[in-house]
């Protein structure tokens, strides 16, 4: 199977511009998390879609919001970007087996924003 | 609230020698642990899950529960495991799936 896909790979924005990133999870995998991974803070986790649905949220503010499809496909945005938002952008998949639920993550998207 | 820790930043180690990672974590409940593994270059992989009691590029790692910690350890390192080493939890206090990564150990492996 594809792994995770996600596009752009790297992005450079201004202050205050908005930025809408993809993601593609494995065939078959309904749910997709997002998370932010700075040299700071690390890897924090920001929302989870599941079935076209939100069904969990990190501590991010509401500049930064997502959608799932019903493909399964992922989108986040982040609008009136700040230069605290330089980050990468991992999107994992999630494979349910056997009672646990495995994350599998795509290369990411690398947004810098001047 | 979830929360993991991982106390060594930087771990260097000669070839051949033992390896340990270490990991400790606060949770209420029952966790499921999980070690990812991020090579340079390279996307976030998993590495080993607790619950599979398996054993990964000779890495294994044990859920002890008592002293709420999941270190990784590995008998012989070989160069090829420097790498970037994330311990993560997954709890299960709210549906659905989210994890919590420690800060992350970057382990060199000397010649």
């Amino acid at each position: 199977k594809a792994g995770v896909t996600q596009t752009p790979r790297y992005l450079i924005k201004t202050r205050g511009q908005q930025v809408t990133l993809s993601c593609s999870p494995i065939s078959g995998h309904r749910s997709v998390s997002w998370y932010q991974q700075t040299p700071g803070q690390g890897l924090q986790f920001l929302f989870e879609y599941f079935s076209e649905t939100q069904r969990n949220k990190g501590n991010f503010p509401g500049r930064f919001s997502g959608r799932q499809f019903s493909n399964s496909r992922s989108e986040m945005n982040v609008s009136t970007l700040e230069l605290g938002d330089s980050a990468l952008y991992l999107c994992a998949s999630v494979r349910s087996d056997l009672g646990t639920d495995t994350q599998y993550f795509g290369p990411g998207t690398r947004l810098t924003v001047l | 609230a979830q929360r993991v820790t991982q106390p060594e930043k930087l771990l260097s180690v000669f070839k051949g020698a033992p390896v340990e990672l270490k990991c400790n974590y606060s949770y209420s409940g029952s966790p499921e642990l999980f070690w990812y593994v991020q090579y340079s270059r390279q996307r976030l992989q998993l590495l080993l899950r607790h619950i599979s009691r398996e054993s990964i590029k000779g890495f294994t790692a044990d859920l002890n529960k008592g002293e709420t910690s999941f270190h990784l350890k590995k008998p012989f390192a070989q160069e090829e495991d420097s790498a970037m080493y994330y311990c993560a939890l997954s709890g299960f206090e709210a549906a659905g799936n989210k994890l919590t990564f420690g800060g992350g150990t970057r382990v060199l492996v000397k010649p």
